[in-house]
């Protein structure tokens, strides 16, 4: 059974930082692309960022470049996303994608709430 | 860069039909896989159908995925409509140009 589980988000204030980890589990995650999906209460899915399996490459919304930073350990099948700048405008909740060979973000983890507010 | 256009909300009774379209802005619909998902409150979304038609193994065949070059536009059917399928309804593709993942706005699906 493929298991997706987010951890590391928590209320942080505005400029400030914050690491979401999300650890793997029954698929092969190393063959795998990796996605981070928000979702601000209330509203829509956003694609925020991609790595690719091996983690040499990674893509980003707009919003986000330059701020955060998506990365892999494919050793411990744990996928990362560095914040900083943080902004009230973050405030969502972050889910771990996982695609199949050939359909993207098919597996999705419960979420993750993050909460930017002084 | 290519958007996805929903309609806000869909209502329909029990045991009827509903269809949710999800149109492409630019480029063709035929060119990129759509996906769609389920997302019921407070729950994190899981997919319903892929690669178009397909669905994936537990979903019921009262759910099917068509596209339709005409209107460059995609379509979730639900059939025999039931209480347990409300929630909010995503399409969504992966833009292999701009290596990006599209959503489409989201549609609520009431079950009256």
């Amino acid at each position: 059974e493929v298991q997706l589980l987010e951890s590391g988000g928590g209320l942080v204030q505005p400029g400030g930082s914050l690491r979401l980890s999300c650890a793997a589990s029954g698929f092969t995650f190393s063959s795998s692309w990796m996605h981070w999906v928000r979702q601000v209460p209330g509203k829509g899915l956003v694609w925020i960022a991609r790595i690719i399996s091996d983690g040499s490459v990674a893509t980003y919304e707009d919003s986000v470049k330059g701020r955060f930073t998506i990365s892999r350990d494919n050793a411990k099948n744990i996928l990362f996303l560095q914040m900083s700048g943080l902004r009230a405008e973050d405030t969502a909740v972050y889910y771990c994608t996982a695609d199949t060979i050939t359909v993207t973000t098919y597996y999705w983890g419960q979420g993750t709430q993050v909460t930017v507010s002084s | 860069n290519s958007v996805l256009t929903q309609p806000h909300s869909v209502s329909e009774s029990p045991g009827e039909t509903v269809t949710i379209s999800c149109t492409r802005s630019s480029g063709s619909v035929a060119n990129n896989y759509m996906q769609w998902f389920q997302q019921r409150p407070g729950s994190a979304p899981s997919i319903v159908i892929y690669e178009d038609t397909l669905r994936p193994s537990g979903v019921p065949p009262r759910f099917s995925g068509s596209i339709d070059t005409s209107s460059n536009s995609a379509t979730l059917t639900i059939s025999g409509l039931q209480t347990e399928d409300e929630a909010d309804y995503y399409c969504q593709f992966y833009d292999s140009g701009e290596h990006r993942v599209i959503f489409g706005g989201g549609t609520k699906l009431t079950v009256l």
